[in-house]
């Protein structure tokens, strides 16, 4: 099964500070890359999502970079808070549904 | 605003019996999900449907089947519910198909002892 590889499974940083998180695939034929925010008790929520047609994208402090190459692409959190304490999941979509990965939770520290 | 909604937060089921989870979406979305969320493995997709009365396994359809007789509502069953199905499942439904854009409920833990 084609898989979607996420790191790391959990991030401290300080507030202020960058967060990045890594995501992995592995067939060229993904053709959709978006981020799910997910809050403890309630559900995943879409972040920001990104096609294979460019390399990076920006809404607010939240910043995709798509490495097609490399078969990468990341999440970065510029200046983090503590509300963006969440776990948050990469998912890819192979021409049918989204494949996730297995997430990160990401802690922000005042 | 859209509005995916589970009908349990929590339920507590005893191994063996029939277990329904529902799911109502008040968007007119075509397209609907059943997803279970398991620590360490993320979101693993069970059923969907792209239409009333259609269906198509996901990845991880054993044990379990669903139903959908009207647009807005979707159902998961659990046949006989077993320990390993202990999980939180997650609803989720979406204008456009194949994954774009995925508006989620907010999740039903299921425990069975």
């Amino acid at each position: 099964q084609q898989q979607v590889k996420q790191s790391p499974q959990s991030l401290i940083v300080q507030k202020g500070g960058i967060s990045i998180i890594n995501c992995a695939y592995e067939n060229t034929a993904f053709d959709y890359f978006p981020w799910y925010q997910q809050f403890p008790g309630k559900g995943p929520a879409l972040l920001i999502a990104i096609r294979p047609d460019v390399s990076e994208k920006k809404e607010g402090r939240f910043t995709i970079s798509f490495n097609k190459s490399a078969k990468q692409f990341s999440l970065h959190i510029m200046d983090s808070q503590p509300g963006d304490s969440a776990t948050y999941f990469c998912a890819a979509r192979p021409r049918g549904n989204l494949i996730f990965g297995k997430g990160t939770k990401l802690s922000v520290k005042p | 605003d859209v509005k995916v909604t589970q009908s349990s937060r929590y339920l507590v089921k005893r191994t063996g019996e029939k277990v329904f989870l529902e799911c109502v979406q008040d968007m007119d979305h075509e397209n609907m999900f059943w997803y279970r969320q398991d620590p360490g493995l993320g979101l693993r997709l069970i059923y969907f449907s792209y239409d009333v009365k259609m269906k198509e396994k996901g990845d991880i359809p054993e044990g379990y089947s669903v139903s959908r007789e009207k647009k807005e509502r979707f159902s998961l069953i659990l046949e006989s519910a077993s320990t390993n199905q202990t999980s939180m499942y997650l609803c989720a439904s979406s204008l456009q198909g194949f994954g774009e854009k995925l508006f989620f409920g907010s999740g039903t833990q299921l425990s069975v002892l």
